[in-house]
């Protein structure tokens, strides 16, 4: 148990919808960072938010979009899904060094 | 462009067997080097490197880098069939950004 927790599990979305993730931070953990794993690759950084502020980006369109809580838990919204969205979405908490990974979403775009 | 390239990227062995999973990097802003397992969702971290020639060793595991060559190795003796998972190797940039491979999957036939 890495102490990250993300919601829902499993999400099936039809193009074009919008979809919100969610991510419980480990306790104390300020920096939340989201990544994207498609199926037989490793997983591509998407953003970070650290103490409420986006702290760096990856190659993804804006339609990715972010929210860190002020209890760190933090959210992805992914805007007009497109069918190469499909993919598992990871949260990762850290403070200061190490990042704890969840279980991630496993989200299908039909 | 920065990149982490993982071989091989399968690898199916017989129990005990030793095997040797390779990860070189390009990335600017190096920090250190991180090793995960993967088994069905969340990576599970198993070591993190930042000195070259320095031996991690975890039970049947070690690993180590060598910043001057820009790669690291992940061993695993004595192979046993909960080995069987998928290896990421990711270097993590400033601010805990991490850059992963694509990661090798390793199979252990009985």
């Amino acid at each position: 148990e890495t102490g990250v927790t993300q919601s829902p599990t499993h999400l099936i979305k039809t193009r074009g919808q919008q979809v919100t993730l969610r991510c419980s931070s480990q306790s104390g953990h300020n920096t939340v960072s989201w990544y994207q794993q498609a199926l037989g690759q490793g997983p591509q950084f998407i953003f970070q938010y650290y103490r409420e502020e986006e702290n760096g980006r990856g190659n993804f369109p804006p339609r990715f979009s972010g929210l860190q809580f002020p209890n760190y838990s933090s959210e992805l919204n992914v805007n007009a899904l497109e069918l190469d969205d499909s993919a598992l979405y990871l949260c990762a908490s850290s403070l200061g060094q190490g990042n704890s990974f969840g279980s991630g979403t496993r989200l299908t775009v039909v | 462009e920065d990149k982490v390239v993982q071989s091989p990227l399968s690898l199916v062995v017989h129990e005990g067997d030793t095997v040797t999973l390779n990860c070189s990097y390009e990335v600017t802003n190096f920090r250190s080097l991180l090793w995960y397992k993967q088994e069905k969702k969340a990576p599970t971290f198993l070591f993190m490197l930042t000195s070259s020639g320095i031996e991690k060793k975890s039970g049947r595991l070690s690993s180590i880098l060598d910043k001057k060559e820009l790669f690291s190795i992940l061993n695993i003796t004595a192979t046993q069939t909960g080995d069987s998972a998928i290896y990421l190797c990711a270097v993590e940039q400033g601010a805990q950004k991490l850059v992963f491979g694509q990661g090798t999957r390793l199979t252990i036939n009985p």
